[in-house]
C-alpha cells in the first residue's frame, strides 16, 4: 500500500492565482482531514470528510474548498491565493472507528504565495 | 478556547539519556490522545495513543503517561537515539462524528551525540 499520496510536493503560487492540492489514500478509509502547518506550530485542521459526498469545516476553512467524490480522494481548491496561505498542507486519513484513531498523514504540499 | 499546548518548546538530551516531553490539555472532556513524531520535511507519524481510562501505556522504548486531574500527558522516551531527533506533538482526538485531531504547537527533541 502506498498509503496517502499527495501532488504536488512543491508549489509556488502568485498572488490571485488558484491551484489544487491532491490527495489519495488507498487504505479504504471514510475519514479524511486537510490540515495546514505553519512553521514552528502545530497543524490546524482546515476540512474533513467522514465520507464520500460528505464534507465538513474544520478550524481554518476561510479561503479554501473541497469536494470528496470518491473515498480514495480529497482534493482541497483553493481559488484566490493569499500570501496568508503560504504553509505546508498535510492530507490525512483513518478509518475513524474501531480500537484506533490514528491518522496516517502524506509527506506534505510545501505552498509558498507572492 | 479548547486547546491543547506543549510545556517546552525545544528539548536537548544526551545520546543514551532518557527524554520526557510534556503536553497539558484543556478540555476536561477529552477521551483520546495521541503522540506523534515529525521529523523534518515529513508528516507527522504515529507513535502511541492512549485512552482516558487508562494512566500509562508502554511501547517500544517509549511510555505515555495521562493524568487527567491535573490535565496533564507525558511522552518518555527510554534510552534516546540520534533518530529520535524530531519534533514531537501531542494531539487530542475529538470523539464526535468528526475525530478530528486538535494538535498541540510541538516540542523540539534535540539528541547530543
Amino acid at each position: 500500500n502506498a498509503g496517502v499520496t499527495q501532488t504536488p510536493k512543491f508549489r509556488i503560487l502568485k498572488i490571485g492565482q488558484s491551484m489544487t492540492l491532491q490527495c489519495t489514500q488507498d487504505m479504504n478509509h471514510n475519514y479524511m482531514y486537510w490540515y495546514r502547518q505553519d512553521p514552528g506550530m502545530g497543524l490546524k485542521l482546515i476540512y474533513y470528510s467522514v465520507g464520500a459526498g460528505i464534507t465538513d469545516k474544520g478550524e481554518v476553512p476561510n479561503g479554501y474548498n473541497v469536494s470528496r467524490s470518491t473515498t480514495e480522494d480529497f482534493p482541497l481548491r483553493l481559488e484566490l491565493a493569499a500570501p496568508s496561505q503560504t504553509s505546508v498542507y498535510f492530507c490525512a486519513s483513518s478509518q475513524g472507528t474501531g480500537s484506533s484513531y490514528e491518522q496516517y498523514f502524506g509527506p506534505g504540499t510545501r505552498l509558498t504565495v507572492t | 478556547g479548547e486547546s491543547v499546548g506543549l510545556h517546552l518548546p525545544t528539548l536537548s538530551v544526551q545520546e543514551g539519556d532518557n527524554s520526557i516531553i510534556n503536553c497539558a490539555y484543556s478540555n476536561s472532556a477529552s477521551d483520546y490522545f495521541i503522540w506523534y513524531k515529525q521529523e523534518s520535511g515529513k508528516g507527522p507519524q504515529f507513535i502511541i495513543d492512549i485512552r482516558s481510562n487508562m494512566d500509562k501505556r508502554q511501547g517500544q522504548r517509549v511510555t505515555v503517561l495521562l493524568n487527567k486531574t491535573v490535565k496533564h500527558l507525558s511522552l518518555q522516551i527510554a534510552a534516546t537515539q540520534p533518530g529520535d531527533s524530531a519534533v514531537y506533538f501531542c494531539a487530542d482526538v475529538r470523539m464526535d462524528s468528526s475525530y478530528k485531531l486538535i494538535f498541540g504547537s510541538g516540542t523540539r527533541l534535540l539528541v547530543r551525540p
